[in-house]
C-alpha cells in the first residue's frame, strides 16, 4: 500500500544532540513538508521542498534542517540550536498541482523527547 | 496566521449529527476550503473539500454559503471514533507555496455515548 512512513514513532534526546528524524514516502508525490505540533496547538510548517534538490523555509526553520536528495525521502534534522525541540513532528507530501485536488498525506508522526 | 476561525470545542450526542462551522471571511475566488481531522496522536486526515458548491463524500457533507464566508462540515450520524480536532483550511488548488497548507487550532469534537 502508497503511503509515508515516519520513523522513530518516539525519539528521546538527550540536550545539545542533533537528532534526525526520517520520513519515506512511495505514493510519487513532489512536495513534502514538515510540521510541529505542540499540545493544543495547530500545525506549524518547518520546511517544505516541491522538487529533488530544492526546499523552502517555512514559518519556524530556526533550529532545523532538511534534505531532499532523493524524491521518495525527505529527512528533517532537529539542530541543538533548536531552543525548544520537545514536540511532535509530521511529514506530509501531495503530488503535483493538478493532481493535488485531495490535498495532502501525513505520516503517523514522531514524538520527540528532550531528555 | 490562520485564515480560518473555528469555535474550539464542541460536543455531540452519538448517533446526532455533528455540524462544525468555519468563518472564513476574507476567503478568494481561487481559495478552495478544505477539512481534515487529527485523531489523538495521528497524522491529519482528509475529510472533504469544495469552492463554492455543496459537497458529500462517505464521510461527510460540506456546507458553504452564498458568499463563500463560511461553511459547515456534516458528520451525518456522529460516532465515538469521529471524536478529533477538526480543521477548516483554505488555499488555493494549485500554486507552489500559495498552496501551503496552514492549520489553526481546530475545532476538538467530541462525541459521547
Amino acid at each position: 500500500d502508497g503511503g509515508i512512513t515516519q520513523s522513530p514513532k518516539y525519539l528521546f534526546r538527550k540536550e545539545g544532540q542533533n537528532v534526525t528524524l526520517s520520513c519515506e514516502q512511495n505514493l510519487n508525490h513532489d512536495a513534502m513538508y514538515w510540521y510541529r505540533q505542540d499540545p493544543g496547538q495547530g500545525l506549524r510548517l518547518i520546511y517544505y521542498s516541491q522538487i529533488v534538490n530544492d526546499f523552502q523555509k517555512g514559518d519556524i526553520a530556526e533550529g532545523y534542517s532538511v534534505s531532499r536528495e532523493k524524491k521518495e525521502s525527505f529527512p528533517l534534522t532537529v539542530t541543538s540550536a533548536q531552543k525548544n525541540p520537545t514536540a511532535f513532528y509530521l511529514c506530509a507530501s501531495s503530488p503535483p498541482g493538478t493532481e493535488f485536488r485531495y490535498g495532502y498525506t501525513f505520516g503517523s508522526g514522531t514524538r520527540l523527547t528532550v531528555v | 496566521d490562520a485564515k480560518t476561525t473555528q469555535p474550539p470545542s464542541m460536543d455531540c450526542a452519538e448517533g446526532r449529527a455533528a455540524n462544525l462551522p468555519c468563518n472564513h471571511s476574507t476567503i478568494s475566488g481561487n481559495e478552495y476550503v478544505y477539512w481534515y481531522r487529527q485523531i489523538h496522536s495521528q497524522g491529519p486526515q482528509y475529510i472533504i473539500h469544495g469552492l463554492k458548491n455543496n459537497e458529500t463524500n462517505e464521510m461527510a457533507s460540506l456546507i458553504i454559503t452564498e458568499d463563500r464566508k463560511s461553511s459547515t462540515l456534516i458528520l451525518p450520524h456522529a460516532t465515538l471514533r469521529d471524536t478529533a480536532v477538526y480543521y477548516c483550511i483554505v488555499r488555493v488548488l494549485y500554486g507552489g507555496s500559495q498552496g501551503n497548507l496552514i492549520f489553526g487550532k481546530g475545532t476538538k469534537l467530541s462525541v459521547k455515548p
